[in-house]
């Protein structure tokens, strides 16, 4: 099993409906992360959280909500999905500041 | 406000020859950098980092970087291009203090490396 487990990996929805996106880890890791990556714009952060208890909105929150369900799941929701959030999202997670990122392997999301 | 530049949408190498793919960051005090890489339909896999000490980062697959201070850049290298190094290749940098262990992300370079 993968480290970070994305799911679902691709996504087709209409505009006005609500989705989420599923992320879970077994790296026992404590910070967890949702980016999005846009063609030419490189990955731009969601939200983040450090442990269940905490939730911090990142560059890009708008439109966005989050749930840190335990320790090992990250969901991020799109209560209202609208066409300019298609977009390749990324689930990541660390455990300390000075270490690097482990990704899921993404879920592609279409709205149309 | 801390940022990270690839200036370079796309680098072209013939398989064999040496390899550079550039980044140049913005921060205030020491950054910590790193280098990812993202195959097709894949996630990103780590490659390397720099935190502290040598200037030159050894990593996965045979890659290096060299962290250049007066120049504020963290260029990825490789000795001799394979054509499995074609992929996209993002630099990442963070502030030591203040921004919670967050990267930001550069906009990404794509190495095509021919045979």
């Amino acid at each position: 099993d993968a480290d970070v487990t994305q799911t679902p990996r691709n996504r087709i929805t209409k505009t006005g409906k609500r989705i989420m996106l599923e992320c879970s880890q077994t790296k026992g890791h404590d910070r967890m992360y949702w980016y999005r990556q846009d063609p030419g714009l490189g990955l731009r952060l969601i939200y983040y959280s450090f442990d269940v208890k905490d939730i911090n909105k990142g560059e890009i929150s708008d439109g966005y909500s989050v749930s840190r369900q335990a320790q090992a799941k990250f969901s991020l929701s799109l209560e209202s999905a609208i066409p300019n959030q298609t977009a390749l999202y990324f689930c990541a997670t660390k455990q300390a500041p000075t270490d690097g990122y482990t990704f899921g392997s993404g879920t592609r999301l279409t709205v149309v | 406000a801390q940022s990270v530049a690839q200036p370079e949408d796309q680098v072209n190498v013939a398989e064999g020859n040496p390899l550079t793919v550039k980044c140049t960051y913005s921060v205030s005090g020491n950054p910590y950098l790193f280098w990812y890489v993202q195959y097709p339909n894949r996630g990103l896999q780590f490659l390397l980092k720099y935190i502290t000490g040598d200037n030159l980062v050894k990593g996965s697959y045979g890659f290096e970087a060299e962290f250049n201070k007066s120049q504020t850049s963290f260029h990825l290298k490789k000795p001799s291009a394979l054509v499995s190094d074609s992929a996209l290749y993002f630099c990442a940098v963070r502030a030591p203090r203040g921004s919670q262990g967050n990267l930001i992300f550069g906009k990404g370079t794509k190495l095509s490396v021919k045979p």
